[in-house]
């Protein structure tokens, strides 16, 4: 069963409008990061959230994390046109062998001009 | 995407059949992920490798097997190609075993009749 869970999983705004999107996990985790996906395309990195960090920022995306919720937060600030895309959250768990990272579901953002 | 390319990019086979899908990569990175796409599925994790010959199950294993004999390349298999295994394959590496993340390549559109 997939470890993390998006919400909504459809999402609809206005050009200009800020965009979040929600991450539920399920078990203990290293980081969560989130990847973007334009239709067609593989996967983009976005950020990395390691478990002992609670915020994050890298441009106009800011990341949060709740490791007592079990969940994490991706914001778009002042959302563009190109920022359509579906995007995934991802937990990595603790390994002996590898890091394994396993993707929600999805959460697929479009922009309205 | 920069440093990993997937090849073939498109391919149609017959039930019974088997495909080999490639995964090759410049970057010198010790570890090495197959993920299949389905529609309401997101990325679910095949087999992985962390070095050569070193390779692991993900979830969804059953009726893929891969190999590994350098480090650039990293093969996945499937033995007798059934209309389920119809998906788009993904590859992906990442440097390092903690706290990296992940480059995906362009992916591989497998159809199954």
């Amino acid at each position: 069963s997939q470890q993390g869970e998006e919400d909504p999983q459809a999402l609809s705004i206005q050009e200009g409008e800020n965009a979040t999107m929600n991450c539920s996990y399920k078990t203990s985790i290293n980081n969560l990061q989130w990847y973007r996906q334009n239709s067609g395309r593989g996967l983009v990195h976005l950020i990395l959230i390691r478990s002992n960090e609670r915020e994050k920022h890298s441009g106009r995306l800011r990341v949060t994390l709740d490791t007592s919720k079990k969940s994490s937060s991706l914001l778009i600030t002042a959302s563009r046109a190109a920022d359509t895309a579906s995007y995934f959250c991802a937990t990595a768990t603790p390994s002996s062998s590898a890091s394994k990272i396993i993707f929600g579901s999805g959460t697929r953002l479009s922009i309205r001009p | 995407d920069a440093g990993i390319t997937q090849s073939p990019r498109h391919k149609v086979t017959e039930t019974g059949t088997p495909v080999t899908l490639r995964c090759h990569q410049t970057e010198n990175h010790r570890y090495m992920y197959w993920y299949r796409q389905d529609p309401g599925h997101g990325l679910r994790l095949i087999h992985y490798s962390y070095g050569v010959k070193d390779t692991d199950k993900g979830e969804v294993s059953d009726g893929y097997s891969v190999s590994r004999s350098k480090t650039e390349d990293f093969l996945l298999t499937l033995e007798s190609a059934t209309s389920s295994q119809t998906s788009v394959y993904f590859c992906a590496i990442t440097a390092g075993q903690h706290n990296y993340g992940y480059t995906f390549g362009s992916g591989t559109r497998l159809t199954v009749v």
